[in-house]
């Protein structure tokens, strides 16, 4: 079954303790991305990686990191965590064909700072 | 820069009323265009998708939406909502070449009445 997975799906966590949410996808696809998700605020892009070892920053990259060692991970890294950074996280996936561009979305990854 | 609106934050429909949501964008070249669909404590699934030629495009669970050009917008339709529609609704733009960055509006979040 084609899916993107992510963990862990609920984390709480104190300020300054690092973490990482996992996200792997068995689509093969090119692009991977992140998002958070705030009430009223819709989705915003994190990071995003176009291709193994080619990442850029989204709208809202501060105090998240990211890396693209192999093709079907993407995992988002807080290397400080801070309550702000409470969030409801998003993976996504998708090939980078000529209409085959939609996103293909992980169930999200909740989390909480205190 | 790119922009999508979604004007109606919450919605109330009868079951087996009729629906549209509204999704007015901002962008500098040919849009591609995506309604997704989240149900509670789930991630997105895609609706459907624009992309080119026919302005009236189907998508899953009789959902339909038309891209017009001239008014900016991609509304979202369903002529007899059912109570398992219920759900949040979101709007993306994305472009046809480069990065696969999506847009996604605030959302709006659809309340089905029996």
């Amino acid at each position: 079954e084609a899916q993107v997975t992510q963990n862990p799906r609920y984390l709480i966590t104190v300020t300054g303790k690092k973490l990482t949410v996992t996200c792997s996808q068995n689509m093969n696809h090119e692009y991977m991305s992140w998002y958070r998700q705030d009430p009223g605020l819709g989705l915003r892009q994190i990071y995003y990686s176009m291709n193994v070892e080619v990442t850029d920053k989204g709208d809202v990259p501060e105090g998240y990191k990211v890396s693209r060692k192999e093709k079907r991970n993407f995992p988002l890294i807080l290397e400080s965590p801070s309550p702000n950074q409470t969030s409801l996280y998003f993976c996504a996936s998708s090939s980078t064909a000529e209409k085959r561009r939609e996103l293909f979305f992980g169930e999200g990854s909740r989390l909480t700072v205190l | 820069a790119q922009s999508v609106t979604q004007p109606d934050i919450h919605i109330t429909v009868s079951e087996g009323a009729s629906l549209e949501l509204r999704c007015n964008y901002s962008y500098g070249a040919t849009p591609y265009l995506f309604w997704y669909v989240q149900s509670p404590g789930q991630g997105l699934q895609l609706l459907l998708k624009y992309f080119s030629g026919d302005t009236l495009v189907q998508g899953i669970k009789g959902f339909e939406a038309e891209f017009k050009r001239s008014q900016s917008s991609f509304n979202l339709r369903k002529p007899s909502v059912h109570w398992s529609d219920a759900a949040e609704y979101f709007c993306a733009v994305g472009a046809h070449s480069g990065a696969n960055n999506l847009f996604f509006g605030t959302g709006t979040r659809l309340t089905v009445i029996p």
